[in-house]
């Protein structure tokens, strides 16, 4: 139980190419996704944190405008990378926690690397 | 500063044998500590949580302490198998709600 899927798995475009990610809890309903990103051998910083039916919450230094999210069910969350640039490439993750809340581990997707030319 | 620190070095062990790693964290008073495995080009995968007033957590082969005094949790992985070979995260419950704050993990080799 508790899976999350997580596509596509890799991309590789243009600069200035607007990506989009799909995170998607398939088996349970999640309240709750979480963004990373991930560079090699760094640990996951988290990105965002996105609520269904509400607007994301932001960490410092993220650009909302530049990292789009919407959580627009239970089931699913998108993140838009607007007009990607070399710099943006990383390793994305999504989390996502189910509605009983509480201190509960986070079930993440296989990740999207995105490979900006 | 909060800090969240794993041995930086990989850990290489002989199959069979206990593996043992650290997570030390400052700043922090977390109510609670979580260890994921990660394979290279995955997502992590959660293994084990404890809580503040839980000394020790067992789940078959594995074994997490967590020692609030010395702001440090060590997870043991015993009789390890090469398949055990992956990167270990820990983390903590940043402040309230459910963001966790993550360690940037620790490698293990284990060779037959």
């Amino acid at each position: 139980g508790a899976v999350v899927s997580q596509h596509p798995s890799r991309v590789i475009c243009k600069s200035g190419t607007s990506v989009k990610i799909e995170c998607r809890s398939l088996d349970f309903q999640a309240t709750t996704m979480f963004w990373y990103r991930q560079f090699p051998k760094q640990s996951l910083m988290l990105m965002a944190t996105s609520n269904e039916g509400s607007k994301a919450t932001y960490e410092q230094g993220v650009e909302k405008d530049k990292f789009l999210i919407n959580h627009a069910s239970l089931t699913l969350s998108t993140l838009t990378v607007t007009s990607a640039h070399p710099e943006d490439s990383s390793f994305y993750i999504c989390s996502a926690i189910g509605t009983h809340g509480g201190n509960q581990p986070q079930h993440f997707g296989d990740g999207t690397r995105l490979s900006i030319l | 500063s909060q800090k969240i620190e794993q041995n930086s070095e990989a850990l290489n062990i002989q199959e069979g044998k206990t593996a043992t790693l650290t997570c030390n964290y400052t700043n922090y008073s977390p109510a609670y500590l979580q260890w994921y495995r990660q394979d290279p080009g995955r997502g992590p995968v959660f293994l084990l949580l404890i809580r503040e007033n839980e000394k020790e957590k067992r789940k078959e082969r594995l074994k997490v302490t967590f020692d609030t005094t010395l702001k440090q949790s060590l997870f043991h992985i015993t009789a390890s198998q090469p398949a055990d070979s992956a990167t270990y995260l820990c983390a903590l419950l940043k402040e309230y709600g459910n963001k966790l704050v993550f360690g940037a993990g620790t490698i293990l080799r284990v060779k037959s």
